[in-house]
Order: C-alpha cells, then sequence, then structure tokens
C-alpha cells in the first residue's frame, strides 16, 4: 500500500498567489482530513470529509482557504489569494470505515509551504 | 485552546532508559490516541486507549489513562536511538450533540542519546 500521498512535497509561492495541494487517500478509506502545523498553533484539523461530503470546516482560518473532495480518491486544499502567515506544512490524513473515522489515522508526508 | 497538552516539552535520556510523557486534557473523552512524529514527516499512529481503559500495552509502548484525572502517560521503555521522534496525543471527545472532535496536544520532543 501506497499510503497517503501529497503533492507537492514543498511548494515556495509569493504573496497573492493561488496555492493548491493535493491528497489521495489510501484506497478504501472513506474519511480524509486536512490539518496545519506551525510552530505556534501546533497541528490544526482543518476539516474534514466522509464519504466525499465535507463534515466540518470550522477550522479553516478563512474564506481564502477551499477544499474539496471530487471523488474518493482524491481532495485539493486551496488558498486563494496567499498570504505569509498560510506558511506551515499542510499534512493530509485519511481512515477507514465509519466506526474507525476516530481512531487510527494515517497521514501523508506533507506538503511544506512558504509564502514569500 | 488546545484540549491535549503533553509534558514535558522535551525530554533527553540516555539510550536503554525509560522515557515517560504526559498527556492533559480538560473534558470528557471517547478515546486518546498518542502518535508520533519523525523530522519532517507525517505522524504514525503508535497506540489508542478507549476512556473505558485504564492501561494498554503495545511492544515497549505502555500507556495508561486516569479520567479522574484527566490524564494519561505513555511510557517507552528501553529506549532506542530510533525512537527520537516528536510525541502527541490526541483526544476524542463529543463537541455537540454526537458531533466529534480530535485535537492534538503540543507534543512532546523526545532526544535518545546512543
Amino acid at each position: 500500500d501506497a499510503g497517503v500521498i501529497q503533492s507537492p512535497r514543498h511548494e515556495v509561492t509569493e504573496m497573492g498567489q493561488e496555492v493548491t495541494l493535493r491528497c489521495k487517500p489510501i484506497s478504501g478509506h472513506n474519511s480524509l482530513f486536512w490539518y496545519r502545523q506551525t510552530m505556534m498553533r501546533g497541528l490544526e484539523l482543518l476539516i474534514y470529509f466522509n464519504n466525499n461530503v465535507p463534515i466540518d470546516d470550522s477550522g479553516m482560518p478563512e474564506d481564502r482557504f477551499s477544499a474539496k473532495m471530487p471523488n474518493a480518491s482524491f481532495s485539493t486544499l486551496k488558498i486563494q489569494p496567499s498570504e505569509p502567515r498560510d506558511s506551515a506544512v499542510y499534512f493530509c490524513a485519511s481512515s477507514g470505515g465509519l466506526a474507525a473515522i476516530w481512531e487510527t489515522q494515517y497521514f501523508g508526508p506533507g506538503t511544506r509551504l512558504l509564502v514569500l | 485552546s488546545q484540549q491535549g497538552e503533553e509534558d514535558p516539552q522535551a525530554l533527553s535520556i540516555q539510550e536503554g532508559e525509560n522515557a515517560t510523557m504526559n498527556c492533559s486534557y480538560k473534558t470528557s473523552i471517547n478515546n486518546l490516541q498518542w502518535y508520533r512524529q519523525n523530522s519532517g514527516r507525517g505522524l504514525v499512529h503508535l497506540i489508542l486507549i478507549r476512556s473505558n481503559e485504564r492501561e494498554k500495552h503495545s511492544g515497549r509502548l505502555r500507556v495508561t489513562l486516569d479520567t479522574s484525572k484527566k490524564s494519561s502517560s505513555l511510557l517507552i521503555t528501553a529506549s532506542r536511538a530510533a525512537d527520537t521522534a516528536s510525541y502527541f496525543c490526541a483526544t476524542v471527545y463529543i463537541s455537540s450533540g454526537s458531533a466529534r472532535q480530535l485535537t492534538f496536544g503540543s507534543g512532546t520532543q523526545l532526544t535518545v542519546l546512543p
């Protein structure tokens, strides 16, 4: 199993540019989570999907952030326009089965975003 | 504010020694999980303990849960240099109605010296 796949692994962009982060969950998992990790705020849950439907997006910091899951094998997190304070490592995680959604989560390697 | 807080923030021990990390939380939980994060990598799930359990073991890991004190501890026995990583506790609790939330603590950075 390839695990959770994220791309790109590193992204450097200028303030005001659009950034799109991508995630492929583990095949068969029906829950997907987007997290942001910074030194100041730690690991924050931004949004999670169950069966491709956004369930809770209360962690999304601003309207500049949006996330989609068009199918069971792909999700995107978009920031438009990006700002320097968005610089962080963004993780995608997936879990399988309704009962397991709040148990074991499998994390991707993360995307390290730097907004100049 | 974060549901789980780890203590200590950093811990440095010699290889072969035991490492103990603590996690405190604020509200009633469904379960508590421990994750490890190696530098520059994603988090890896280590162990889960449910609110009705008091102790669980997995290899060199031992987790305890004291719901009356709202605290948990992770013990790593006979530590190895490869155990060097950040360790996070994550709590799952009911936020409103039947909705659940998972919140990570700030982590303990463990360094095991060879």
